[in-house]
């Protein structure tokens, strides 16, 4: 079993949408949580990250950590055409560890 | 945010050469650097760590005689791919942490495109 799991996409979505991006993980050690969001070839850049439970916002970006479940989400709301990148999750244990990253388009 | 450059971004070489690829913090001193690699639609995948003034430590399957590193300098790191071959193609990252903050946070360059024929 993977660290990290994230479903790999792609998601197509129309502007305007409510984007839900996900990711799964297996050690319950972790405890910072991150959101990546990465252009074509381009390096990633941080989005946005989580300390252990709870929710955090941003702008149109939520991140939730679900820490029972091993589950941690990022929301998009009212989303853009410019959001269309690679979303890649990861997780702070000692390294950081990433998730296949969720390929997004927003259509206009 | 802080910057972290990457030289060059994108290099063909032939096979059997070596390539030299560098990564600089621009605005910041950076204790640790990070090389990762990453396959089209793959995620990253983390090769070797290296602090200033010592060897890297690398990642379980990565060669170390292949992939060369050398972190000289608080701003710089040198990944050298010695003998490239065409399996060897990929899309290089390095990122620089320095220490200040929470989070410590890593800050990502810009990528290497290296194609080897």
């Amino acid at each position: 079993q993977k660290e990290v799991e994230q479903d790999p996409g792609p998601l197509s979505v129309p502007e305007g949408a409510i984007v839900s991006l996900n990711c799964t993980y297996s050690n319950s050690a972790f405890q910072y949580f991150m959101w990546y969001r990465q252009y074509s070839r381009k390096g990633p850049e941080l989005l946005m990250y989580t300390y252990s439970s709870g929710n955090k916002e941003d702008g149109r970006f939520t991140a939730q950590v679900d820490k029972s479940s091993k589950y941690i989400s990022l929301f998009i709301r009212d989303s853009q055409p410019s959001d269309s990148a690679t979303y890649l999750c990861a997780m702070e244990g000692g390294k950081l560890i990433f998730g296949q990253g969720t390929e997004l388009s927003v259509k206009p | 945010g802080a910057v972290v450059s990457q030289h060059p971004s994108r290099v063909i070489c032939k096979s059997g050469t070596s390539v030299k690829i560098e990564c600089r913090s621009l605005d910041f001193q950076a204790t640790t650097m990070f090389w990762y690699r990453q396959f089209p639609k793959k995620s990253l995948m983390l090769m070797a760590t290296s602090n200033e003034g010592s060897k890297a430590t690398y990642e379980q399957g990565v060669e170390k005689d292949k992939f060369l590193i050398n972190h000289a300098s608080l701003t710089l790191s040198t990944l050298t791919v010695t003998s490239a071959h065409p399996e060897d193609s990929s899309f290089y990252i390095c990122s620089a942490r320095g220490t200040s903050g929470v989070l410590n946070e890593q800050f990502f360059g810009p990528g290497t495109r290296l194609t080897v024929l």
